[in-house]
């Protein structure tokens, strides 16, 4: 079955602009949770989204948010871009937020860059 | 603020050499552990997943402990061959939340 799909895969974006990244899960998944990679951190928490509701939220400012639609496909928008926002945003989805042993499966991430 | 912290924060090997690294994460409130590898310019891909104080798992050359009262896990590479060359993440839920919280990896470089 088709893995998780996030586009666009690369894109370059100015300062004060806003962005935003699409990510569709694989079939049947209804959990989409979202993570930033800058250089020399882990994946931080973005948000994550279970049946069109955000269950949890991660520490970024307001200007980061999201929604999910009732087919599963979930887009995140960062508004008032700014040059930290540079990072790799990469989209996992699973079968149900209430297991933490479900495992996450990760799509192939967008790399923002902000100039 | 909960923290997960791995070490250490790089590895060089040789080809064939076994190596270990830790993952350290809240004692309490513990749910699951979960242990991911991330190739460069791939994505994430899952591991194990460990909820039982005392799991053991394997995968080929690769096996996780798992301690949840002292707070941390070990993942073991067997015999390293260059194409186990990634990032070691791992995971870490509560159960108080719904969220997995990262360490910020382990780089593995296997020199052939």
């Amino acid at each position: 079955k088709a893995g998780v799909t996030q586009t666009p895969r690369y894109l370059i974006k100015t300062r004060g602009q806003q962005v935003t990244l699409s990510c569709s899960p694989i079939s049947g998944h209804r959990s989409v949770s979202w993570y930033q990679q800058t250089p020399g951190q882990g994946l931080q928490f973005l948000f994550e989204y279970f049946s069109e509701t955000q269950r949890n939220k991660g520490n970024f400012p307001g200007r980061f948010s999201g929604r999910q639609f009732s087919n599963s496909r979930s887009e995140m928008n960062v508004s008032t871009l700014e040059l930290g926002d540079s990072a790799l945003y990469l989209c996992a989805s699973s079968g149900t937020p209430d297991s933490g042993a479900n495992v996450l499966t990760f799509g192939a991430g967008s790399r923002l860059t902000v100039l | 603020i909960l923290n997960v912290e791995q070490s250490p924060q790089s590895l060089h090997v040789q080809e064939g050499d076994s190596t270990n690294f830790t993952c350290s994460f809240p004692s309490s409130n513990f749910y699951a552990l979960h242990w991911y590898r991330w190739e460069t310019a791939k994505s994430p891909e899952a591991l194990f997943v460990m909820t039982l104080n005392g799991d053991e798992k394997k995968k080929g050359q690769i096996s996780a402990t798992l301690n949840t009262k002292e707070g941390y896990s070990y993942l073991y590479i067997k015999g390293s061959q260059p194409e186990d060359s990634a990032t070691y993440l791992c995971a870490f839920k509560g159960d108080s939340s719904y969220k997995l919280i990262f360490g910020s990896g382990t780089r593995l470089l296997v020199r052939p």
